[in-house]
């Protein structure tokens, strides 16, 4: 089944303490991005990555980094996690920038 | 820079109703324009898309034309169905300037009673 797959769902971590939120797609898409939503921001772009060892900045791009080291994989890193990162964050993939994005079904994350 | 406006909700409707839910955009270059929904609990699947003026995007009963003269991509579907409850934004992809970004409104929740 072609799909985006995002680990863990739900995590709840405490400040400053690194995590990984992996990203990982079976359908050979160049474009991979990473998005986070908040009650009353809508969806927000962190990052994107046009192909491998391609990544750029999105719309809310500080306290992330992103890596792009094999097509299929685009891991989100939080070195220093803080509580306004608090949030439902989303990976999706896409072929082509006109054709539409597969999202996974996210990953829940609380720092307390 | 690119921006998406949507109306905002929440829109309740009955079933059968008519829907319309509004969009309109700012882009400095050719936009392809895309509406996405979300039901509860779950992640955005792609409802319908356009690439280019004119275009009109069509699935599951659901339409929006993309319309250059008026930067608009309002979606409509003839009757609702309380199924179709859930949350639709739109979005933007802009492949301008050797990037590409995909902005996103802030959505518009849709519950349709029976």
């Amino acid at each position: 089944e072609a799909q985006v797959t995002q680990n863990p769902r739900y995590l709840i971590t405490v400040t400053g303490k690194k995590l990984t939120v992996t990203c990982s797609q079976n359908m050979n898409h160049e474009y991979m991005s990473w998005y986070r939503q908040d009650p009353g921001l809508g969806l927000r772009q962190i990052y994107y990555s046009m192909n491998v060892e391609v990544t750029d900045k999105g719309d809310v791009p500080e306290g992330y980094k992103v890596s792009r080291k094999e097509k299929r994989n685009f891991p989100l890193i939080l070195e220093s996690p803080s509580p306004n990162q608090t949030s439902l964050y989303f990976c999706a993939s896409s072929p082509t920038e006109s054709y539409g994005y597969t999202f996974g079904s996210g990953t829940r994350l609380t720092v307390v | 820079g690119n921006s998406v406006t949507q109306m905002e909700g929440p829109v309740t409707l009955s079933e059968e109703a008519f829907l319309t839910i509004n969009c309109t955009y700012t882009a400095t270059g050719y936009p392809s324009l895309f509406w996405y929904v979300q039901y509860p609990g779950e992640g955005l699947q792609l409802l319908l898309k356009a690439t280019k003026a004119d275009d009109k995007g069509s699935n599951k009963g659901f339409e929006a034309t993309y319309r250059k003269e008026t930067t608009s991509f309002h979606l409509e579907k003839g009757s609702v169905q309380v199924s179709d409850s859930a949350v639709y934004f739109c979005a933007l992809g802009d492949s301008g300037a050797g990037s590409y970004q995909l902005t996103f409104g802030k959505g518009t929740k849709l519950s349709v009673i029976p």
